[in-house]
Parts: structure tokens; C-alpha cells; sequence
């Protein structure tokens, strides 16, 4: 069973230009949660999809906006990229129902470095 | 923000017990503790969750203070794999994948 999975792994951008990040979740997941790492800090939440809509939203401005597909696969879009978005970007999948816990998997994350 | 307290680090020698402390004084009654870790690189993983009574398997055991204002994280015999960053959230359970809310944890160093 194929966990999270996210691409690319690594990406290079330069101010300005815009990036898409793209995820697919854990086998028979249905919601998809982005985060935004910085180095030496934890996870912060970006925003967070299900049924291909945008559910919950961090502190994070328009230029981060995403997308939720049919087969539950997810795209994370920044548009006018500025230095301070360097970071590791993770997706995490859960599943909606069943679980008392909701336990969220999380991919291996895209190293985006911004020049 | 995060709603937890943690230590920025603690050491530990392998085959010991690694003991990682969280204070969250302002849980609310339907809010569990989550444990997260983080090994350098990859993406945080789930270790164990509780509400109010100790939980244990195959990775560790959670031990919650009667008045749930602060638990343990009880690795029993600490490996150098075990070396990352630990994080520890309360978080409502039951709500379709509600948001983690990171602080930024305690870095566990095991050392042989």
C-alpha cells in the first residue's frame, strides 16, 4: 500500500514566478491537508481539502491557493513567490469517517528554494 | 498557536528509556494529546494519542496526569533511529482532519 506522495522532491524557483506542488494521498483517503515548514520550525498549516473543497485555512495569504481532484489528489499553487517562501511544503491525507482519531499520514514533503 | 509546552532538547543513551515531557494547562475536555516525530528530512509520523487514560503500543507509551494539564512520552528503550524532533498537540478528535497545530517540539538526541 503506497503511503503519501508527493512531487517533486526538490524545486527551484525565483521571485516572482509561481510553483505547483503536487500530492497524492494514502490509499482510500479522502482529505488532504497542506503544511508549510520553514527551517528549524515545526509544520504550519496552509489550508485543507475535502470533497474538492477548500474546508479550513491557516494564516496564509491568496497567492497560496489549491485544488482537489475526483481521485482525491491535490495540487498546492503559490503564485508571485517571495524569498521567505523557501521551505518544505507536506502534505498530509486522512480519512473523513471511520476513525475516531483521524490520524493524518504525512508525504516526504517538496523542498522548495526560492532565489 | 501551539496550544503545548515542550523542552527544546533532551539527550538520551541508547537502551534506556527516553521520558518526553508536554504541559497543555489549557486542554479543553474533548481534546486529545497527539504525538508526532519528525526524523530529519521526512515527513512527521503519528507515534500515539490519548485522551485521559494511558495508552500504549508498539512505539511508545503516553502517560496523561489525572487533571490532563500535561503527559509523557515514554520511548522504553531509545534507539539512535529514535533521534528526531518530537511534537506534541492537542487537537478535537472525530472532525475530518482537523488542523495540526505545531509548536516546535523537543529535539531527542540518542546518543550510543
Amino acid at each position: 500500500d503506497a503511503g503519501v506522495t508527493q512531487s517533486p522532491t526538490h524545486l527551484i524557483k525565483t521571485r516572482g514566478q509561481q510553483v505547483t506542488l503536487r500530492c497524492s494521498p494514502k490509499s482510500g483517503h479522502d482529505t488532504v491537508s497542506w503544511y508549510q515548514q520553514a527551517l528549524g520550525q515545526g509544520p504550519q498549516f496552509i489550508f485543507q481539502y475535502y470533497e474538492e473543497e477548500e474546508r479550513q485555512r491557516g494564516n496564509f495569504p491568496d497567492r497560496f491557493s489549491g485544488h482537489q481532484f475526483p481521485n482525491y489528489s491535490s495540487e498546492l499553487n503559490v503564485n508571485a513567490l517571495l524569498l521567505g517562501d523557501s521551505a518544505l511544503y507536506l502534505c498530509a491525507s486522512s480519512l473523513s469517517t471511520g476513525s475516531s482519531y483521524n490520524e493524518q499520514f504525512f508525504g516526504p514533503g517538496t523542498r522548495l528554494t526560492v532565489l | 498557536d501551539a496550544k503545548t509546552t515542550q523542552p527544546p532538547s533532551m539527550d538520551c543513551a541508547e537502551g534506556r528509556a527516553a521520558n518526553l515531557p508536554c504541559n497543555h494547562s489549557t486542554i479543553s475536555g474533548n481534546e486529545y494529546v497527539y504525538w508526532y516525530r519528525q526524523i530529519h528530512s521526512q515527513g512527521p509520523q503519528y507515534i500515539i494519542h490519548g485522551l485521559k487514560n494511558n495508552e500504549t503500543n508498539e512505539m511508545a507509551s503516553l502517560i496523561i496526569t489525572e487533571d490532563r494539564k500535561s503527559s509523557t512520552l515514554i520511548l522504553p528503550h531509545a534507539t539512535l533511529r529514535d533521534t528526531a524532533v518530537y511534537y506534541c498537540i492537542v487537537r478535537v478528535a472525530g472532525q475530518a482532519g482537523t488542523a495540526l497545530i505545531f509548536g516546535k517540539g523537543t529535539t531527542l538526541s540518542v546518543s550510543s
